[in-house]
Parts: structure tokens; sequence; C-alpha cells
């Protein structure tokens, strides 16, 4: 296992386009996470989802956002009809079960603009 | 609401120094803390995991120390070279709750 993956890297986009970033978590990794960075901040939690439930969304993910974590393996976050404050750095993290008290394992991130 | 702060926002020093960072939180009721390294427009990279139960964790140059009494952890880094250089943050995950609780980071330089 080679650790969380995120694809792409990096997406450009202009205003309005939809997007999609996928994320692989750890295999044994029952729990995953959403969250976003901009320039100069600690992250902020988006969602978050244990096997395939997704169990909460931050207010900060209007209706344009949505997460699956389809078998509970990888998760997709779609973005609709963009804007340019979605600029950000979206990071995937992934962790086994709170109850065992490990922690959080990210990936390298997706950096989106929106131009 | 539990609120994290690192001081200093960064902070620059010649290599080869011993340095401390620090982490403050407000609400002693934690799960654990986690230390991670970001280096510029990358991903998180975990340095150091310490339980609510633990006073601190060692992993080659770097040890954590958890006050959880006091609500603060400092990150100390050893002989301090180049590569070193990346913004630090440090995150509390709560009792109650799985989402982790962030500070701004502290942004270090070494200077060769």
């Amino acid at each position: 296992d080679t650790g969380v993956s995120q694809d792409p890297r990096h997406k450009i986009t202009k205003r309005g386009q939809n997007v999609t970033f996928r994320c692989d978590p750890i295999s044994e990794h029952n729990r995953l996470y959403w969250y976003r960075q901009t320039l100069g901040q600690g992250p902020e939690f988006l969602t978050y989802f244990q096997n395939e439930a997704q169990l909460e969304k931050s207010r900060l993910l209007s209706d344009r956002f949505s997460a699956e974590r389809p078998k509970g393996s990888f998760s997709t976050l779609e973005i609709q009809r963009t804007e340019q404050g979605d600029s950000a750095m979206y990071l995937c993290a992934s962790s086994l079960d709170s109850s065992t008290n490990y922690g959080y394992t990210f990936g390298s991130g997706t950096r989106l603009t929106v131009v | 609401k539990q609120e994290v702060t690192q001081i200093p926002a960064a902070l620059s020093v010649p290599e080869g120094e011993n340095l401390v960072l620090n982490c403050s939180f407000t609400d002693s009721a934690i799960y654990n803390l986690q230390w991670f390294r970001q280096d510029p427009g990358k991903g998180l990279t975990s340095l150091l995991l310490i339980q609510s139960s633990q006073r601190e964790q060692t992993s080659g140059r770097l040890n954590a120390s958890l006050d959880k009494s006091s609500g603060r952890s400092t990150l100390y880094i050893a002989a301090s070279q180049p590569g070193d250089s990346a913004t630090y943050l440090c995150a509390v995950k709560e009792d109650s709750n799985y989402q982790l609780i962030w500070g701004a980071g502290t942004k270090l330089i070494i200077k060769p």
C-alpha cells in the first residue's frame, strides 16, 4: 500500500465548470475525510465517511459540493458550477476507526485553480 | 469551542540550531494531538501523534511533548537542517469529535 492517493494533483478550470476529484485511501482504513486548505491557513473540514456512509458535512460544503464513497473504498468530491472562491488545495485523509485512536494519513492533495 | 494557536507564525534560524515550535489549545479535553509537516504546494506529512495519556513522542531529531492541563504542545527539532524548512501544523482531535481542529501553522526557514 502506497498511502493515500489523490488525483489529479492539479486542476485548472474555468468558472462555471464542474470538476471531480478522486481519493484512494489506505486499503484497511474505514474512515475517509475531505478537507480544504487555502494559502496560509490550516485545513478546514468538509466531510467525513465511515465505510460508505457519509456521516457529517460541514456547513462549508454548499449544495454545489457533493461527495461519495461507493463500496467504502475510493471517494470522489465533485464541485458543480465552480466559483473563484473554490480555488484551494483539497486534501483527503484516511484513518482507522477512532476507537483505536490512530492518527490521520493525508494524501498529497489536489490543487484547484478556478479562472 | 476548541481553538488551536501556533506561535510564531514564521521562524528563521541558522542551520544546526535546536528549536522549539509551540502549539496551544483552549480545551484540554482532547483525544490526541498530531504534528504535521507541509512543504510548499504539497499535502501533509504526519510527524508525530501523541495520545492524550502520553507526555511525549520522539522520532529521530523530533520530539513532541504534550501538557494537557496547560493546553500546550511543543515540537522540538534538534540540529536543524535546511531540509527541515517547511510549514509545521498541529491539530487536535477532541474526545467527542472525529474532526481535527487545526492551528494555522508555523513557517520554518533554516538558513544554510
